[in-house]
């Protein structure tokens, strides 16, 4: 089975601007979460999306949305980027529950400048 | 502030010998999971632990849990160069998500 894939892999963009990642979760798994990685905050939960709804969200403000399409995809976005904004955005697919096992993609190293 | 806490936050050992990392948390929980992470890449799932299971076992890995002390320690044995990663525990304390500890940077040295 394929992995879980996570495009574009790096993206520079600038203050103000918006950003979409795509995130194709491993076949089979219908729950996708999203994660930020940064050094001082560690992995912090974003989202999670189940069968097309977003069953659970983190801590963070509105600028920050996804969607699932049907066939599991997923994609986040952020708008009016921050310069805190740059971090390492995870993916990860589960089975069904996003508190079990996580598959997670390569990641996605967003630098907002 | 996070659920988990890994402890030492980094770690230097020479090739072959033992490594071992400590997770602790603060709330009950239903299970206790180790990840790694190579640098800049996704966390890999290692070994997950219920709470009721004191150790466990996978390859040179070997994970035990203490619930009393709300602990847990990740023990890699015979270390090799291609385990400098960092090690994270997640906790499913909260009912819908893990949360992920701070992490242990591991750097094997050839």
């Amino acid at each position: 089975k394929a992995g879980v894939t996570q495009t574009p892999r790096y993206l520079i963009k600038t203050r103000g601007q918006q950003v979409t990642l795509s995130c194709s979760p491993i076949s089979g798994h219908r729950s996708v979460s999203w994660y930020q990685q940064t050094p001082g905050q560690g992995l912090q939960f974003l989202f999670e999306y189940f069968s097309e709804t977003q069953r659970n969200k983190g801590n963070f403000p509105g600028r920050f949305s996804g969607r699932q399409f049907s066939n599991s995809r997923s994609e986040m976005n952020v708008s009016t980027l921050e310069l805190g904004d740059s971090a390492l955005y995870l993916c990860a697919s589960s089975l069904s529950l996003a508190k079990n096992i996580q598959y997670f993609g390569a990641g996605t190293r967003l630098s907002v400048l | 502030s996070q659920q988990g806490e890994e402890d030492p936050q980094a770690l230097s050992i020479q090739e072959g010998e033992n490594a071992t990392m400590n997770c602790s948390y603060k709330t009950s929980i239903n299970n206790l999971q180790w990840y790694r992470q190579n640098s800049g890449r996704g966390l890999v799932h290692l070994i997950l632990i219920r709470s009721n299971e004191r150790e466990k076992h996978s390859g040179r890995l070997r994970v035990t849990l203490d619930t009393s002390k709300k602990s847990s320690s990740l023990l890699i044995t015979a270390s090799r160069a291609a385990d400098t990663a960092s090690y994270f525990c997640a906790t499913d304390a909260n009912d819908y998500k893990l949360s992920f500890g701070a992490g242990t940077t591991v750097t094997v040295r050839a």
